[in-house]
């Protein structure tokens, strides 16, 4: 069965600072998607940044980038010019061939004005 | 707003009463996701649907827990003889379909079994 761990449960940046969120996850599958998703205070989970395992490209979007490494299978979240709006819980989502997420348990962002 | 409402956004229950969640998804997503969120934690996956079909459920999901689509269009989650246990986030989420849509989330619903 899939897994996803995210190993930092907290992590603080000083704000327009950068910083890095890790995921790793274990698959058998070779074609995937994975995702990272926000989710403020009170607030719905929106969908951040998304990469297809096929594509050996690394996802950018605005200020948020990954570093896919498929061998290693690690996913990490790079978030630049870090804003207080950015202070959120973050999750890394492995979806499965059945269109299925399975979550980490997330990790708390926390932004130093 | 990502397009989908639940309701109630909180429900205060007392063990073993009856509690009844609603999902109104994007109209034209055909995909509905329940998750379970505790505190700290993750989703968990609890069921979906297809349409109006409901494809799969979750080991997790007791035969206390229920969920329709009738229509394929809004769904209900139904939680019988509730549990302390039972207190947590209840997520939906719908997609359109095709491998590459994100699942877009509702606010939740907030139960806490006293």
């Amino acid at each position: 069965a899939q897994t996803v761990t995210q190993s930092q449960p907290e992590m603080s940046v000083q704000e327009a600072e950068t910083v890095t969120l890790s995921c790793t996850y274990d698959t058998s599958e070779s074609d995937y998607y994975l995702f990272w998703y926000k989710q403020p205070p009170s607030r719905q989970m929106i969908l951040v940044i998304r990469q297809e395992a096929y594509k050996q490209q690394n996802a950018t979007e605005n200020r948020f980038s990954v570093n896919f490494q498929k061998a290693a299978k690690s996913f990490s979240l790079k978030i630049s010019d870090s804003q207080l709006g950015d202070a959120a819980m973050y999750f890394c989502a492995y979806r499965d061939s059945n269109y299925q997420l399975i979550w980490g348990a997330g990790t708390k962002l926390i932004i130093k004005p | 707003d990502t397009g989908v409402s639940q309701d109630p956004r909180h429900k205060i229950t007392k063990r073993g009463q009856n509690v009844t969640f609603r999902c109104d998804p994007i109209s034209e997503h055909n995909r509905l996701y329940w998750y379970r969120q505790t505190l700290g934690q993750g989703p968990e996956f609890l069921t979906y649907f297809q349409n109006e079909a409901q494809l799969e459920k979750s080991r997790l999901l007791s035969d206390r827990f229920s969920a329709e689509r009738p229509k394929g269009s809004f769904s209900t989650l139904e939680i019988q003889r509730t549990e302390q246990g039972d207190s947590a986030m209840y997520l939906c989420a719908s997609v359109a379909g095709g491998p590459k849509n994100e699942q877009f989330f509702g606010p939740g619903t907030r139960l806490t079994v006293l």
